[in-house]
């Protein structure tokens, strides 16, 4: 069963950097492109973009260029998010999602919470 | 870039019949998820493919998708089925996209 674990809740002051990851598991890694899904208090769910697990090339949405990178370690089954400089306005719950298996509901990951506060 | 239009709120009495749109130039071709967020908690799937229901959502839920409208339907509303309901879907590159969320009532 497809199972993604993503590390636990962080924070950190404005103007430094954050590294989430999202582990995945029960089915092979490199089939499913992995998304990186936003939800700020308050507000609904946002998509950042995605990664190819196959290739390893990133794209973002419009609104998550610059300051928000998407990596992979294939060894680990593992995706990563990296927020540089942070804000107060990026304080979210952030999700990792799998794309979908044809016939079977997409799996996703518990969530990040991220808190920037001084 | 792409959209999925929602009603900002849908309001029914318990065991009445709630119907949530959403409106989107792709959904001819792409499948609608359909997702449930309660007060404080993560969202939960609870239709994917059109109109296919995860094996722990009550039959009361069912979706379906015609034309440029998706529908999530639950039959006989519960209190307990307030939530946030959001549509999610991609267009015919790799972007994807939610709704901006229908806040349901039952009352």
């Amino acid at each position: 069963q497809a199972q993604l674990v993503q590390s636990g809740s962080e924070l950190k002051k404005p103007g430094a950097s954050v590294k989430i990851s999202c582990k995945a598991s029960g089915y092979n890694f490199t089939m499913y492109s992995l998304n990186w899904v936003r939800q700020a208090p308050g507000q609904g769910l946002e998509w950042m973009g995605w990664i190819n697990t196959n290739t390893g090339n990133p794209a973002y949405d419009q609104a998550f260029t610059g300051r928000f990178v998407f990596s992979l370690d294939t060894s680990v089954s593992t995706t990563y998010l990296q927020i540089s400089d942070l804000r107060a306005e990026d304080t979210a719950v952030y999700y990792c999602t799998r794309d979908p298996e044809s016939g079977s509901p997409p799996p996703w990951g518990q969530g990040t919470l991220v808190t920037v506060s001084s | 870039s792409y959209e999925l239009t929602q009603p900002p709120s849908v309001s029914v009495s318990p065991g009445q019949t709630a119907r949530i749109t959403c409106s989107g130039a792709a959904l001819p071709t792409k499948y609608a998820y359909w997702f449930q967020q309660k007060s404080g908690q993560a969202p939960v799937l609870v239709i994917y493919e059109d109109n296919k229901r995860p094996t722990k959502i009550p039959e009361r839920y069912s979706g379906s998708s015609s034309g440029t409208m998706a529908t999530l339907t639950i039959s006989g509303a519960q209190v307990e089925d307030e939530a946030d309901y959001y549509c999610y879907s991609r267009d015919d590159t790799p972007i994807q996209v939610f709704g901006r969320g229908t806040k349901l009532t039952v009352l």
